[in-house]
């Protein structure tokens, strides 16, 4: 399975930033698909995931009333909406995949959100 | 701020062993839950070196194991190469915040 991500973002406090993740190499529809964050500095931190089979989504409670994930069939692509930005969300989003052995067993090449005044 | 501790760095000479900690709590490690170690050389996505505790994907060498007991688990890199230099995550479920988890990450230098 292979994922490329969409290209880095410069976002204002307050705005929302819209990040996709397009699939390749595997059955997209029967996919499991996580978003992640990685801060500069920090290990990998979790904000939801997606069954496009299920129609199911599951989010992190942290980030519950601000973070949207969705998926196009057509095109194999998934999505992560963030909203009500702020500073500290300033970050590399990662895409992953479920594979046979883990929930992350494959990786989108991260996409930096930048969020500054 | 991550339920799962690791130590900031750890270092070793070529062909030495070291050995990276992951300490945990009852509602992750010490439940039912799977730990999975990743791989990341800076710059790049994390990469699957062990999942379910012991066991290593197809083309991680076996110098790398891992081991879980009660509420830690552990990873050992023997006969260590220039190659291993990296930041090294453990990963767990956590049923208190019904997320998936990261340790703190451990940066392992090869002197």
């Amino acid at each position: 399975v292979q994922l490329e991500q969409s290209e880095s973002e410069v976002k204002k406090p307050g705005s929302s930033v819209k990040v996709s993740c397009q699939a390749s190499g595997g059955t997209f529809s029967t996919s499991v698909i996580s978003w992640l964050r990685q801060a500069p500095g920090q290990g990998p931190e979790w904000l939801g995931v997606i069954s496009p089979y299920f129609g199911t989504t599951n989010y992190a409670q942290k980030f519950q009333d601000r973070v949207t994930i969705t998926t196009d069939e057509s095109t194999n692509t998934a999505y992560m909406e963030l909203s009500s930005l702020r500073s500290e969300d300033s970050a590399v989003y990662y895409c992953s995949v479920r594979g046979s052995f883990t929930y992350f067993d494959f990786w989108g090449q991260g996409t930096l959100v930048t969020v500054s005044s | 701020q991550s339920v799962l501790t690791q130590p900031p760095s750890v270092s070793g000479a070529p062909g030495q062993t070291v050995t990276i900690s992951c300490t945990g709590s009852s509602s992750n490690i010490g439940a039912v839950y799977d730990v999975h170690w990743f791989q990341q050389v800076p710059g790049t996505a994390p990469r699957l070196l062990i999942f379910g505790n012991t066991n290593r994907p197809s083309g991680v060498p076996d110098r790398i194991s891992a081991s879980k007991s009660g509420t830690s688990a552990s990873l050992a890199i023997t006969g260590l190469q220039a190659e291993d230099e990296a930041d090294y995550y453990c990963q767990s479920y956590d049923s208190s915040l019904s997320a998936y988890v990261f340790g703190t990450g451990t940066k392992v230098t090869v002197l």
